[in-house]
C-alpha cells in the first residue's frame, strides 16, 4: 500500500541556520513527490515537486528537496531559515498509475529568532 | 491564494441541521477535490471530480454528499453529522485529476458539530 511518513512531529531551528524536514515514501513504481506548507488558518500551499530528472528540486521561498531513490526519501531543505518559515509542512506522493495523492501527517517547523 | 475560494470559513451546526459548503476555483482546472483535515491525522481524501464526473469516493459516510455542477464549482452537502465530523474541510483543484499536477487548495471551512 502507498504511504508517506514524516517521522518528526516538530522541528525546531534557530533563524539563519539550515533546516531539514524529513519525508520517506512507499510507492509502487516511480513516484511523483510533493511538498506543501500550511500557515495558520490557511489552506495548503504548493512548494515544489519531483517528477523525474535532476534529484535536487528547487521551489518557492528558497526551499529545495532532494529525491533519493535508494533511501526512498524526499527531504525538504533550506540553507538559512527565517522566522516566517514557521508553519506546518506536508509531504505527499502519488504513484504514476493512480489519481490519489497520499499525504504524511505533517511536521511543524518552528524557527526561533 | 485567491485561486480557490471556500465559503463559509467557519460553520457551527447541530447534529440535525443541513448545511452546504461551497468551493469555487478560478484557475481553469478540470479536477476538484474535497479533503478532511483533523488534528494529528493525515489529510483524508473524500471525493474527487474530474470533468464534473466523480472518480473517487473514498468510503465516505452518506451524510456527506458532494455535488459538482460545473468544473469551477464544488459543493459538499452535510446532514445529520456527528461530533467526530468536526474538522477543517479543504477544497482543492488541479489541472487534471492525477499525474504530476500539483493541487491548489482553498483556505478551508472550519466545521464544528455540536
Amino acid at each position: 500500500a502507498q504511504s508517506v511518513a514524516q517521522p518528526e512531529d516538530q522541528v525546531n531551528v534557530a533563524e539563519g541556520n539550515p533546516l531539514t524536514v524529513k519525508c520517506t515514501y512507499s510507492v509502487s513504481g516511480n513516484p511523483y513527490l510533493f511538498w506543501y506548507v500550511q500557515y495558520p488558518n490557511r489552506g495548503l500551499q504548493f512548494l515544489l515537486k519531483y517528477i523525474t530528472g535532476d534529484n535536487l528540486v528547487k521551489g518557492s521561498y528558497g526551499f529545495e528537496a532532494e529525491f533519493n531513490k535508494s533511501q526512498t526519501s524526499f527531504h525538504l531543505k533550506k540553507p538559512s531559515a527565517l522566522v516566517s518559515d514557521s508553519a506546518l509542512y506536508f509531504c505527499a506522493s502519488r504513484s504514476y498509475n493512480t489519481d490519489k495523492l497520499i499525504f504524511g501527517t505533517g511536521t511543524r517547523l518552528q524557527v526561533f529568532p | 491564494e485567491t485561486g480557490v475560494t471556500q465559503t463559509p470559513r467557519h460553520l457551527v451546526m447541530g447534529m440535525t441541521n443541513k448545511k452546504s459548503l461551497k468551493c469555487e476555483q478560478h484557475l481553469g482546472h478540470n479536477a476538484m477535490y474535497w479533503y478532511k483535515q483533523s488534528a494529528k491525522k493525515p489529510l483524508e481524501l473524500m471525493f474527487v471530480y474530474s470533468l464534473e464526473e466523480r472518480v473517487e469516493n473514498n468510503s465516505v459516510p452518506s451524510r456527506f454528499s458532494p455535488e459538482c455542477p460545473n468544473s469551477s464549482h464544488l459543493f459538499l452537502h452535510l446532514h445529520t453529522l456527528q461530533p467526530e465530523d468536526s474538522a477543517l474541510y479543504l477544497c482543492a483543484s488541479s489541472q487534471d485529476g492525477g499525474g504530476a499536477d500539483e493541487q491548489y487548495f482553498g483556505p478551508g471551512t472550519r466545521l464544528t458539530v455540536t
